[in-house]
């Protein structure tokens, strides 16, 4: 099974600034099924990223996705006051499908 | 407009089953995959399985097999999930999420279900 490994666990910024998280895979995958989503609490998740570069319908283009193989990135150039939020990547393989374990990006 | 409505909260004891619904309007049902993933307190996200809408066709994870059944009726535009056996591990929001078959993705989900499991 694929393991994702997201960092960091915990990012602190303030609106306007820059942020990157990070996606790290124990082993290469493809791009076609990396995945982003954010979460905030008491909602479900809301897709944001898929293949690992493609913006979900309505998606600010401030977020953007960027990697291969097993690194893998989410950055958000300027950040919002709603984009402070839990942030997790997806993978697809053969044994199903496999989160990481999620970013929390807080002010 | 797309609507993906779950059933509501439950409390169960450790050994009973629990069964949750999903039901799904304002796309054709039988064009997605439903999968479920659950999130238990404070945690991470969980892929549990997926059941085809238009053949009921199931693919369970690894973990979850023997104790979960997924299932659909067309009728209703419903897919349930039922997981047996219940032990305290097992509360969590349980969102039901679909896929566009191929996408490996999932573009909408439930709202989600919480399941408490506790004597």
């Amino acid at each position: 099974e694929i393991v994702l490994t997201q960092s960091p666990g915990t990012l602190s910024l303030s609106p306007g600034e820059r942020a990157t998280l990070s996606c790290r895979a124990s082993q290469s995958v493809s791009s076609k099924s990396l995945v982003w989503y954010q979460q905030k609490p008491g909602q479900a998740p809301r897709l944001l990223i898929f293949g690992a570069s493609s913006r979900a319908t309505g998606v600010p283009d401030r977020f953007s996705g960027s990697g291969s193989g097993t690194d893998f990135t989410l950055t958000i150039s300027r950040l919002e006051p709603e984009d402070f939020a839990v942030y997790y990547c997806q993978q697809y393989g053969s044994s199903g499908y496999t989160f990481g374990q999620g970013t929390k990006l807080e002010i | 407009q797309v609507q993906v409505v779950q059933s509501g909260a439950e409390v169960k004891k450790p050994g009973a089953s629990v069964k949750v619904s999903c039901k799904a309007s304002g796309y054709t049902f039988t064009a997605y995959y439903m999968h479920w993933v659950r999130q238990a307190p404070g945690q991470g996200l969980e892929w549990m399985g997926m059941v085809n809408p238009t053949d009921g066709n199931t693919n369970y994870a690894q973990k979850f097999q023997g104790r979960v059944t997924m299932t659909r009726d067309t009728s209703t535009n419903t897919v349930y999930i039922e997981l047996s056996i219940l032990r305290s591990e097992d509360t969590a929001v349980y969102y039901c999420a679909r896929e566009l078959p191929g996408q490996t993705y999932f573009d909408f989900w439930g709202q989600g279900t919480l399941v408490t499991v506790s004597s």
